[in-house]
């Protein structure tokens, strides 16, 4: 099994759609939670922690469920600036492990 | 505040060959790592640098892949002799505290031919 995996997308949506990606991780020592976003073929920059009370950014959504280990990312009204590949990163030990990727396409 | 720098940012080479890629981190930022992305898949720890001390390699494919960080700033990554599944972005990434944001140069993107 690996040690973080996401839905394997790509996920294609209408402007103003909400979406969602799902995130699971193996290591129940795991510390810290994050959502990055990578735009095509720029390197990836933080979106966002993840808490276990939830937390919220503007249109933007996450929730931490340590007994499931799992974590989700929740865009409403999507816009087109949007698009990009949302990566699910974990910490524990010392490294952030990264997950494949979910890659989201906002069509007009 | 300036970025991660890094060098070059694209590299074609054939089979067998050796390159070498340099990183500079944030000012500041004791710890530094490498990671490898290959196209569709999330990045890959390669290696971990604590000021000029490994921390985790266990990942670094060792017979062709070296790195170092001498001065606890500046870091190089070679790959010697270069193998085609070497095809990849190399991500030079740094953190001012090991759980905190981490920031990302811009990549270093190899082709083996």
């Amino acid at each position: 099994r690996k040690e973080v995996e996401q839905d394997p997308g790509p996920f294609n949506v209408p402007e103003g759609a909400t979406v969602a990606f799902n995130c699971t991780y193996s290591n129940s020592a795991s510390q810290s939670f994050f959502w990055y976003r990578q735009d095509c073929r720029k390197e990836p920059k933080l979106l966002m922690s993840v808490y276990s009370s939830g937390n919220e950014d503007g249109r933007f959504t996450a929730q931490l469920n340590r007994a499931s280990q799992y974590i989700s990312l929740l865009i409403r009204d999507s816009k087109l600036s949007d698009s990009a590949t949302y990566l699910c990163v974990v910490f524990y030990g010392q490294n952030f492990v990264f997950g494949p990727g979910t890659r989201l396409s906002v069509l007009p | 505040e300036a970025g991660v720098a890094q060098s070059p940012r694209y590299k074609i080479i054939e089979k067998r060959q050796s390159v070498a890629f340099w990183c500079n981190p944030i000012s500041g930022h004791a710890t530094l790592y490498w990671y490898q992305q290959i196209l569709g898949q999330g990045p890959k720890l390669l290696i971990q640098f604590q000021n000029n001390g490994v921390v985790d390699d266990s990942q670094l494919p060792k017979d062709r892949f070296s790195a170092e960080r001498l001065k606890g700033v500046d870091s190089t990554l070679k790959i010697q002799p270069a193998k085609l599944e070497d095809s990849a972005v190399y991500l030079c990434a740094s953190t001012r505290w090991a759980t905190g944001e981490l920031f990302f140069g811009e990549g270093s993107r190899l082709t083996v031919l």
